[in-house]
């Protein structure tokens, strides 16, 4: 299984580009990323997932580099309400033990 | 549509006593996964059913804690003499297929050991 390592915690302000790295060095060839938000007092919810390049949707774009050792979730101009906690997955299709890890912790500060 | 339904949204036992807690998946997904969170960290994986079928238990604490699907529907995690440690939330989630699918989450049980 891909170990990931995230920062325990992010600071920031509203209007501010937030990005979280993800760290995967042992990622295998058909591993996915995948990366969710948790408000408190809630499950998880899916945010993105990509396997190379770039993917975007309405709500964050995720960069994957050639070597796939690592990810960063791009969040364009958070808002208070993107205070939560994100975490980064990496899998592959078949069945797996999911890690979520200890995710990052971001605040958004006014 | 309807998502993961978990019940009860909260349970409050006494040590050594048995609960139940149920998860209803959303309808037609085959994989289904539970997981625990404590206070302020991060979820701990359980166990995964694919159907009815939980190929690796290893992820389940101890011989107290056990889990079952029925139907490719409903399952129930069962955690028998509870202990102090055992309070957190458990969540459930499932997806459509295993791994790279979504993961839709329920609510979570909140689950207080006396």
């Amino acid at each position: 299984l891909a170990k990931t390592t995230q920062p325990i915690s992010m600071d920031s302000y509203e209007g501010q580009e937030v990005n979280i790295t993800c760290s995967h060095n042992n990622i295998a060839t058909n591993d996915y990323i995948t990366w969710y938000q948790q408000f408190p007092s809630q499950g998880p919810r899916f945010i993105i997932q990509g396997y190379k390049t770039k993917v975007t949707n309405e709500v964050a774009s995720l960069f994957i580099p050639a070597d796939r050792k690592s990810s960063t979730l791009s969040l364009p101009r958070v808002s208070l309400s993107d205070t939560a906690v994100y975490y980064c997955l990496v899998g592959a299709p078949g069945g797996f033990k999911t890690i979520f890890g200890a995710g990052t912790r971001l605040f958004v500060k006014a | 549509g309807a998502g993961v339904s978990q019940s009860p949204s909260n349970k409050v036992t006494e040590k050594g006593k048995d609960v139940e807690l149920r998860c209803d998946p959303i309808s037609g997904h085959t994989a289904l996964y539970w997981y625990r969170q404590r206070l302020g960290q991060g979820l701990e994986f359980l166990i995964y059913f694919q159907g009815n079928s939980a190929p690796d238990k290893s992820g389940l604490p101890s011989d107290r804690f056990s889990a079952e699907r029925t139907g490719e529907s409903v399952s129930t995690l069962t955690i028998q003499r509870t202990q102090q440690e055992d309070s957190a939330v458990y969540l459930c989630a499932s997806s459509l297929a295993l791994s790279t699918d979504t993961q839709y989450f329920g609510p979570g049980t909140r689950l207080t050991v006396l």
